[in-house]
């Protein structure tokens, strides 16, 4: 399995325009994370989804941001519009129901896209 | 909101020697992970220790649980240069929440 997929992988932006960052989890993974990393505010938890029905999202900042998982394949992480301060790294993670190494729980980690906005 | 907070929020030592990161949380769990962060990469798991474990080994990996104290122990032994990243401890409840992170550096 190539493991978790984001695209893009860095973003470039100005102020105001729309943001959409995407991830593709493990192939029979339940769960999906997107998390939002800063200097600032470490590793921030923005929204899980489970069977791609979102369970919490209070993480979420403001209702400039929207996360949507349409199948069990893909999900996406909308900015609109954006603004310098949502400059960070964004990962998503997925996570089995139960996992045969490491244990239930366990998360994996895409490598991120570094979203730069001007 | 963070949950687990690391202690030190960096650690400098020479290889071979040991490094012991500490989180404490805020409220119970059900279990307790550590994650590991090279830069610019994403996290990778390490270790994973329930509620009611209260010690786990993984190769040169050592993790505590204590509950009453709501606090937890990295050791990494025999450290080597490539262990130089940091260290999250996350905390799973209903989600799972990281703390800030201990920033290690091993020197050859």
């Amino acid at each position: 399995d190539a493991g978790v997929i984001q695209s893009p992988r860095h973003e470039v932006t100005e102020m105001g325009q729309e943001v959409t960052l995407r991830c593709k989890p493990i192939s029979g993974h339940d769960y999906l994370f997107w998390y939002r990393q800063t200097m600032m505010r470490g590793l921030e938890l923005l929204i899980y989804f489970n069977n791609n029905v979102p369970i919490d999202d209070s993480g979420m900042p403001e209702d400039r941001f929207s996360a949507k998982m349409p199948n069990a394949s893909f999900s996406t992480l909308k900015i609109q519009p954006s603004e310098p301060r949502d400059s960070a790294v964004y990962f998503c993670a997925s996570s089995p129901a139960t996992a045969v190494i490491g244990g239930p729980d366990t998360q994996y980690f895409g490598p991120g896209t570094r979203l730069t906005v001007l | 909101s963070q949950q687990g907070e690391e202690d030190p929020q960096a650690l400098s030592i020479q290889e071979g020697e040991n490094a012991t990161m500490n989180c404490s949380y805020k409220t119970s769990i059900n279990n307790l992970q550590w994650y590991r962060q090279n830069s610019g990469r994403g996290l990778v798991h390490l270790i994973l220790i329930r509620s009611n474990e209260r010690e786990k080994h993984s190769g040169r990996l050592r993790v505590t649980l204590d509950t009453s104290k709501k606090s937890s122990s990295l050791l990494i032994t025999a450290s080597r240069a490539a262990d130089t990243a940091s260290y999250f401890c996350a905390t799973r409840t209903n989600d799972m929440r990281f703390g800030a992170g201990t920033r290690l550096t091993v020197k050859p």
